[in-house]
């Protein structure tokens, strides 16, 4: 039958304003996490990374925030630029049976920039 | 700025063919992985390597999938035996805590 594709969630905001895009990880015992975005037809772009002794961290017009009681990451854009538009996934580190790291990554967020 | 290269950027197979994607990791990294992305699914962890050899797999990475560092630089991934279901993009990743992504192989079986 006809494969229907995963419905992604839609973030639309306006040109200029902040966006702050959620994600919530399954395993409390990971401790890096990712925020990759992706433009359509390419692979995922490491945006900024957070390890887990930090709640906080920034780069350029991007801040990653962590809430580990909960779970919980966003990233949040500052001045949101139509560039900015693509799907953002989430990806946490699972330190895997092996001993060795694998990443996970989330469902994903469509951010939609309004000129 | 080095990045990871994949190779073919599309790739168009007969069902039950043999199909090799091929990466060429960033030089100073130490773990590998490939990752599948069916069409507007997430993206979906299949094998990770390092040290030359398979650390960790997933379900999707049954007998018909094998990955192998051949020469220290290239890095494949072989599917055996194509089915329609395997039509995907193909990502190579590669870092030493973090991970970088190539651009994708897009793998179209008919």
């Amino acid at each position: 039958g006809e494969s229907v594709g995963l419905h992604l969630p839609t973030l639309s905001v306006q040109e200029g304003d902040n966006s702050i895009i959620n994600c919530a990880y399954s395993n409390s015992a990971s401790d890096y996490f990712i925020w990759y975005k992706q433009e359509s037809g390419k692979g995922p772009q490491f945006i900024i990374d957070i390890r887990s002794n930090m709640d906080k961290r920034q780069g350029q017009r991007v801040t990653v925030l962590l809430n580990k009681t909960v779970k919980h990451l966003s990233l949040q854009i500052a001045a949101t630029q139509p560039g900015d538009s693509a799907v953002y996934f989430c990806a946490e580190n699972a330190f895997g049976v092996s001993g060795t790291y694998k990443y996970i990554f989330g469902t994903g967020t469509r951010l939609k920039v309004l000129a | 700025e080095p990045e990871v290269t994949q190779t073919p950027s599309h790739q168009v197979t007969q069902m039950g063919q043999e199909v090799i994607l091929r990466c060429v990791p960033i030089s100073n990294h130490l773990y590998f992985y490939w990752y599948r992305q069916i069409l507007g699914q997430k993206v979906e962890f299949l094998v990770s390597f390092y040290n030359n050899e398979i650390s960790e797999k997933s379900e999707i990475f049954d007998d018909q999938f094998s990955v192998e560092r051949p020469d220290g630089s290239n890095f494949t991934l072989k599917i055996r035996s194509t089915k329609l279901e395997d039509s995907a993009m193909y990502f190579c990743a590669g870092g030493n805590t973090e991970a970088f992504f190539g651009q994708g192989t897009r793998l179209t079986v008919v």
